[in-house]
C-alpha cells in the first residue's frame, strides 16, 4: 500500500492567517491526491481533486499543489469557520488512503 | 445530486457479523457511472476505505479486511450493502458511505458521502 505521510499533525493559528499542511506519498503518485475537510461530527467534505483542482463551491482561499511525492494544501487567509481537519488521500492504486490528518485550531 | 445514507444496527456483539446499508437518492445506483464505496473512520482516528462495488457487482477490497467483507447492491432498491464478519472491538467505528466517478481520473474521489452512523462492537 502506498503510505500518506500528512504534517504537521495539528496546527494552530489566527484569523488572516496564511496555512500550510504538506503531504508526503511513499512513492510517486502522480496527482492523484484530494485534500478533504472535516469538520466535528460531519462527513469529510471534498475541497481539492487531481492536486490542485478546487470542487465546485469551494472558497477560493482554499489550494492545492505539487505532484509525484510531494504536496501542498494552503488557506491563504484563514476563517473561523475553517476550524476542521484536513486529510489528503491519494487514488493512484487501490487501495485508496488517507494521510492522518493535521488537526487546525484558532489562536 | 446524488445523496447517500447509511442505516443498520448501531451495537454489534463480538465476533458477529456487522451489516450495513447505504439508500441512494438522487440518481441510480444502476446508471454505470459510479463505484460505491464503504469507508470507516474510528474514533478520533483517520480515515480506511474499506471496499467498493460497481453496478455489475464487481468488488474491490482492502487487503486488510478481505478476508471478512463482503460488499454487494440491490439495484430494485438502489442500495448496496456492507458486512464485516468476526467483528472484534476494533472494529467499532463511525462507517460511511461515499460514491466515486468511474473514470481513470476520478475513481478515488469520493464525493458526496453519507452522513455516517456509527457502529460500536461490544457485548
Amino acid at each position: 500500500d502506498i503510505q500518506m505521510t500528512q504534517s504537521p499533525s495539528s496546527l494552530s493559528a489566527s484569523v488572516g492567517d496564511r496555512v500550510t499542511i504538506t503531504c508526503q506519498a511513499s512513492q510517486d503518485i502522480s496527482n492523484y491526491l484530494n485534500w478533504y475537510q472535516q469538520k466535528p461530527g460531519k462527513a469529510p467534505k471534498l475541497l481539492i481533486y487531481d492536486a490542485s483542482n478546487l470542487e465546485t463551491g469551494v472558497p477560493s482561499r482554499f489550494s492545492g499543489s505539487g505532484s509525484g511525492t510531494d504536496f501542498t494544501f494552503t488557506i491563504s487567509s484563514l476563517q473561523p469557520e475553517d476550524i476542521a481537519t484536513y486529510y489528503c488521500q491519494q487514488y493512484d492504486n487501490l487501495p485508496p488512503g488517507f494521510g492522518q490528518g493535521t488537526r487546525l485550531e484558532i489562536k | 445530486q446524488v445523496q447517500l445514507q447509511e442505516s443498520g444496527p448501531g451495537l454489534v456483539k463480538p465476533s458477529q457479523t456487522l451489516s450495513l446499508t447505504c439508500t441512494v437518492s438522487g440518481g441510480s445506483i444502476s446508471s454505470g457511472s459510479y463505484y460505491w464505496s464503504w469507508i470507516r473512520q474510528p474514533a478520533g482516528k483517520g480515515l480506511e476505505w474499506i471496499g467498493r462495488i460497481y453496478t455489475s457487482g464487481s468488488t474491490n477490497y482492502n487487503p486488510s479486511l478481505k478476508s471478512r467483507v463482503t460488499i454487494s447492491v440491490d439495484t430494485s432498491k438502489n442500495q448496496f450493502s456492507l458486512k464485516l464478519s468476526s467483528v472484534t472491538a476494533a472494529d467499532t467505528a463511525v462507517y460511511y458511505c461515499a460514491s466515486s466517478h468511474t473514470g481513470s481520473s476520478s475513481w478515488g474521489v469520493f464525493d458526496p458521502w453519507g452522513q455516517g452512523t456509527l457502529v460500536t462492537v461490544s457485548s
